[in-house]
């Protein structure tokens, strides 16, 4: 089974500051299968990004994902003060199943 | 519109069997392509994926969970059920319902992700 770990394990940055979100996967994978996901306090999450680089409908350009093989990062150009949050990245494998990393949580500083 | 609306007990009692339902609208469950999926998150946790049913009434388990865990579908209700056996404090979590959809065309399989979530049903298992 893949495990995926994110780091770091919280980003304290300021609104206007560039964000820079990573996953890494514990063996290689296609991008095919990374998503990531937003999750704001007592709300369920939100599709990001699918398929590492192609982002969900409604999301701000502000979003953006790349990587391949192991690595994999989510970038987020100018942090507005909604999207201080928790963030998720996703496998999905070949068996049908999906794991999340730990993930990472995006706070003010 | 797509809605996922989760409905279940809110405490349970250890070594009880848990049983939640997925209520959806705006979609249907025999499209090709679309499932349904269980998705837990412990208070300050992590989320971690469960089960899920398909289009086509094929069905797949979190792989260390899969001996407690049951999905079924009721098409004609637009219902996903979902048991787990046996319960414990440990399984204490928000119990999401979302749906997955076909979101790339790859090799050797296709791509899918949970485009739209229900807002959750908070299970805690005590005694």
């Amino acid at each position: 089974e893949i495990v995926l770990t994110q780091s770091p394990g919280t980003l304290s940055l300021s609104p206007g500051e560039r964000a820079t979100l990573s996953c890494r996967a514990s063996q290689s994978v296609s991008s095919h299968y990374v998503a990531w996901y937003q999750q704001k306090r007592g709300q369920p999450p939100r599709l990001l990004i699918y398929a590492a680089f192609s982002r969900a409908s409604g999301i701000p350009d502000r979003f953006s994902g790349s990587g391949s093989g192991t690595d994999f990062t989510l970038t987020i150009t100018r942090l507005e003060p909604e999207d201080f949050a928790m963030y998720y990245c996703q496998h999905y494998d070949s068996s049908h199943t999906w794991t999340f990393g730990q993930g990472t949580k995006v706070d003010m500083k | 519109q797509v809605t996922l609306r989760e409905s279940g007990p809110a405490l349970v009692r250890p070594t009880q069997t848990l049983t939640l339902t997925c209520h959806f609208s705006g979609f249907s469950l025999s499209t090709s392509g679309m499932s349904v999926n269980w998705i837990r998150q412990p208070p300050g946790k992590a989320l971690e994926w469960l089960a899920r049913v398909d289009w086509d009434d094929d069905t797949y388990y979190n792989t260390s969970l899969k001996t407690r865990l049951t999905i079924s579908k009721d098409t004609s209700k637009n219902q996903v059920v979902f048991t787990m056996t046996n319960l414990d404090p440990v399984d204490t979590a928000t119990y999401y319902c979302a749906r997955a959809i076909v979101v790339a065309t790859a090799r050797p399989h296709p791509s899918y992700a949970f485009d739209i979530w229900g807002q959750g049903t908070m299970v805690t298992v005590s005694s």
